[in-house]
């Protein structure tokens, strides 16, 4: 595709309901990032996938969070028993190589409201 | 863990003056690459600096890189409305594998 393509753009659910957000990254990028961003906050990493190395799964912030990257492409983030503290903008990143060398390509975001 | 500070958090500037924002490490960055999000947009790149004491411009808009590798700048001369935004830096931390650190970022706003 184009660009780094995120679905839902916007997810309203009730506290205790488990959600599923989607990141189609650019073709062909290894490296992708998810990250958190609260109103008016800065960038909160979440998880880190390159390649087919193990991904860096320090920035989950509970064992509610999980994420998976299927054939080194689509990327899945899943939120169990969402709390009221989830709420923000999901954002999804990915780059052509190594950030040594590449620059991130932001997804437009998926924006979370739990009531 | 490591941190990528940036300071000031907030910055409130009259059009036409300028604005610098920087960008400080705990520990030696392999590179370090610049974003600009606008207002409920999403991260967009701007540059990437790699030597130490690098500098770079984009029109009104000047890039350092310390000369340590710890630290970097962003300097717009001359500011307009459309600078608005938040400025994140985001560098490669030395040791810790490929993953990029996002600073804590700088919100700048202009009055008209």
């Amino acid at each position: 595709g184009a660009g780094v393509s995120q679905s839902p753009s916007n997810k309203v659910t009730e506290k205790g309901k488990d959600v599923e957000l989607r990141c189609d990254p650019i073709s062909g990028h290894t490296a992708l990032y998810w990250y958190r961003q609260s109103l008016g906050q800065g960038l909160e990493f979440l998880i880190y996938f390159q390649g087919n190395s193990a991904p860096d799964k320090s920035g989950l912030p509970s064992d509610r969070f999980s994420a998976e990257r299927t054939g080194g492409s689509v990327s899945t983030l899943t939120i169990q028993r969402t709390q009221q503290e989830d709420s923000a903008v999901y954002l999804c990143a990915s780059s052509l190589m190594r950030p040594n060398t590449g620059e991130l390509f932001f997804g437009e975001g998926s924006r979370l409201t739990v009531l | 863990g490591q941190q990528v500070m940036q300071i000031p958090q907030y910055q409130h500037v009259q059009e036409g003056e300028d604005f610098t924002t920087y960008c400080n490490s705990s520990t030696t960055l392999s590179n370090i690459q610049w974003y600009k999000q606008r207002p409920g947009g999403h991260p967009v790149f701007l540059i990437q600096l790699v030597k130490s004491g690098e500098v770079k411009k984009q029109k009104r808009l000047t890039f350092q890189f310390g000369e340590a590798k710890k630290n970097s700048s962003l300097h717009i001369t001359a500011t307009q409305t459309t600078d608005v935004g938040t400025y994140f830096c985001a560098g490669l931390v030395e040791g810790s594998g490929d993953k990029l650190t996002f600073g804590t970022g700088t919100r700048l706003a202009v009055r008209p």
